[in-house]
């Protein structure tokens, strides 16, 4: 099992430019998550989906989209990048929300936007 | 508001001096409390969950205990490859989605 992957490992984009971050899991995990790590702030909710075809809105969606068509898929969009979206961003996806609940997380996206 | 608190920021010790991390949170109900590690460049990995007070959790040379208020992660005799960033979480029982609330994290280095 190669657990939860994330496309591409590092991305620099100038302000204004869109650009879509992949992220893939293949245990078969109904609920998958967005999350963007900085310095200070610790780790905060984007998006999260709780199933095939919904999602909703976290603690910072502002800036961000994201759709899954398919189950095993998590896809997080920036339409028109800002200086201050520039941050790692996780994925990750979790059996439950009950018990085996625990969120298993991928390597990690380093973005920077110039 | 779901908040946690995780002491020290930082922490220096060599191999084999055992100590505790520390993570207070403040929920509203407590569905579950996530402890991780984090090595620099990468995700975080997951180590251990605690469901209700008084529970332990053992991996190695890890040790997670859970109160009220409170969990620590016991670190005993520590080798260099302990040496990581260890995340705290919890979730609260308010939640339909699992949301998670991170603590800032505690740097762990261990000297040879």
């Amino acid at each position: 099992n190669a657990g939860v992957t994330q496309t591409p490992k590092f991305r620099v984009l100038k302000t204004g430019q869109s650009m879509t971050l992949l992220c893939a899991q293949d245990m078969n995990h109904e609920y998958m998550y967005w999350y963007r790590q900085d310095p200070g702030m610790g780790l905060r909710l984007i998006h999260y989906s709780v199933g095939e075809g919904t999602t909703a809105k976290g603690e910072v969606p502002d800036g961000y989209n994201v759709s899954r068509l398919k189950k095993q898929n998590f896809l997080l969009g920036l339409e028109s990048a800002a200086p201050s979206q520039t941050s790692v961003y996780f994925c990750a996806s979790s059996y439950s929300t009950v018990y085996y609940n625990e969120q298993f997380f991928g390597p990690g996206t380093r973005l920077t936007v110039l | 508001e779901d908040q946690v608190t995780q002491s020290p920021e930082a922490l220096r010790l060599q191999e084999g001096e055992s100590s505790s991390l520390n993570c207070s949170y403040t929920v509203s109900g407590l569905r579950g409390l996530f402890w991780y590690r984090q090595d620099p460049g990468k995700g975080p990995e997951f180590l251990f969950t605690l469901y209700s007070a008084g529970e332990e959790k053992e991996k190695e040379r890890l040790k997670a205990t859970l109160t009220k208020k409170e969990s620590f992660l016991h670190i005993t005799a520590p080798k260099p490859e302990d040496s990581a960033t260890y995340l705290c979480a919890v979730q609260d029982k308010g939640t339909s989605y699992g949301k998670l609330t991170f603590g800032q994290g505690t740097i762990l280095t261990v000297h040879p």
